[in-house]
C-alpha cells in the first residue's frame, strides 16, 4: 500500500514570498490534516479536511495561510506572504474515519522542511 | 484548555533495558491515547492505541498503560535495542461524543546505548 506523499521535500524562500506543498493521501482516506512542526514541538493541527471540506481550521494563521482539497483526494496549502516564524516542517497525514473521535490511527507523510530566511 | 506534558525531552538507557516514557496531561478527559515514533528526517508513525476504559496494552515489546484518575500514561520498551533510538509522541484523543482533533505532546527523545 503506498504511503502519504508529500512534495516538496525541502524548500527555502525568502520572507514575503509564496510558497505551496501538495499532499497525496492514501487511497480511500476520507480524511486529510495539515500539521505544523517547529524543531523540537510536537505536529499542531493547521487544518483538517473531510472528503473535501474542512472539518477544523481554528489554528489556521488564515491571513496568511490557505488550503484546499479538490475533489476530496489531494491537497494543497499554501503560505502568502511567508514570515521567519513560518520555517518548520509540514507534515501531511490521513486516516480512514471522518474524525479524530472514530479512534482512528493516522498515516503521516514524510513532511515538507521549509527554510523561510 | 488541555495541556499535554512529555516531561522527559531525552532519555538515555543501556540496550537490554527497559525504556519508560511518561506523558501527563491536564484540564481534558480523552476518550483515548496513541503513541508515536519519529524517525528524524520522517513523519510519525503510529505505535498504539489506548482507550479510556482500558487499563494496559500491549504489542510485542511494547506496553502502554493508561490511568485516567493520575491523568498519565506510561509507554514501556523492554529489552530496548539501538534501532528503538527515536523520538516518541503521545498524542491526546478527544472526550467521548466530542470531535476535537489530536493534541501531541513534545515527544521524547530515546537513545539507547550499545
Amino acid at each position: 500500500e503506498a504511503g502519504v506523499a508529500q512534495s516538496p521535500r525541502y524548500k527555502i524562500i525568502e520572507k514575503r514570498q509564496s510558497v505551496a506543498f501538495w499532499c497525496n493521501p492514501i487511497s480511500g482516506h476520507a480524511t486529510l490534516y495539515w500539521y505544523q512542526q517547529i524543531l523540537g514541538q510536537g505536529p499542531k493541527l493547521l487544518i483538517q479536511f473531510q472528503n473535501n471540506g474542512v472539518v477544523d481550521d481554528s489554528q489556521l494563521p488564515k491571513d496568511r495561510f490557505s488550503a484546499e482539497r479538490l475533489k476530496g483526494v489531494d491537497s494543497t496549502l499554501k503560505i502568502q506572504p511567508a514570515k521567519l516564524e513560518d520555517s518548520a516542517v509540514y507534515l501531511c497525514a490521513s486516516s480512514l474515519g471522518a474524525h479524530a473521535s472514530s479512534y482512528n490511527e493516522q498515516f503521516f507523510g514524510p513532511g515538507t522542511r521549509l527554510t523561510v530566511l | 484548555s488541555q495541556k499535554i506534558e512529555q516531561n522527559s525531552e531525552a532519555l538515555n538507557i543501556q540496550e537490554g533495558k527497559t525504556a519508560t516514557l511518561t506523558c501527563n496531561y491536564t484540564n481534558y478527559s480523552p476518550a483515548y491515547l496513541q503513541w508515536y515514533r519519529q524517525d528524524p528526517g520522517r513523519g510519525p508513525v503510529f505505535l498504539l492505541l489506548i482507550r479510556e476504559n482500558e487499563k494496559e496494552k500491549r504489542k510485542e515489546r511494547l506496553k502502554v498503560t493508561f490511568d485516567t484518575t493520575l491523568k498519565q500514561s506510561l509507554f514501556h520498551i523492554t529489552a530496548s535495542q539501538p534501532a528503538d533510538s527515536a523520538t516518541y509522541l503521545c498524542a491526546l484523543g478527544p472526550p467521548k461524543a466530542g470531535n476535537t482533533p489530536l493534541v501531541f505532546g513534545k515527544g521524547t527523545r530515546l537513545s539507547v546505548i550499545a
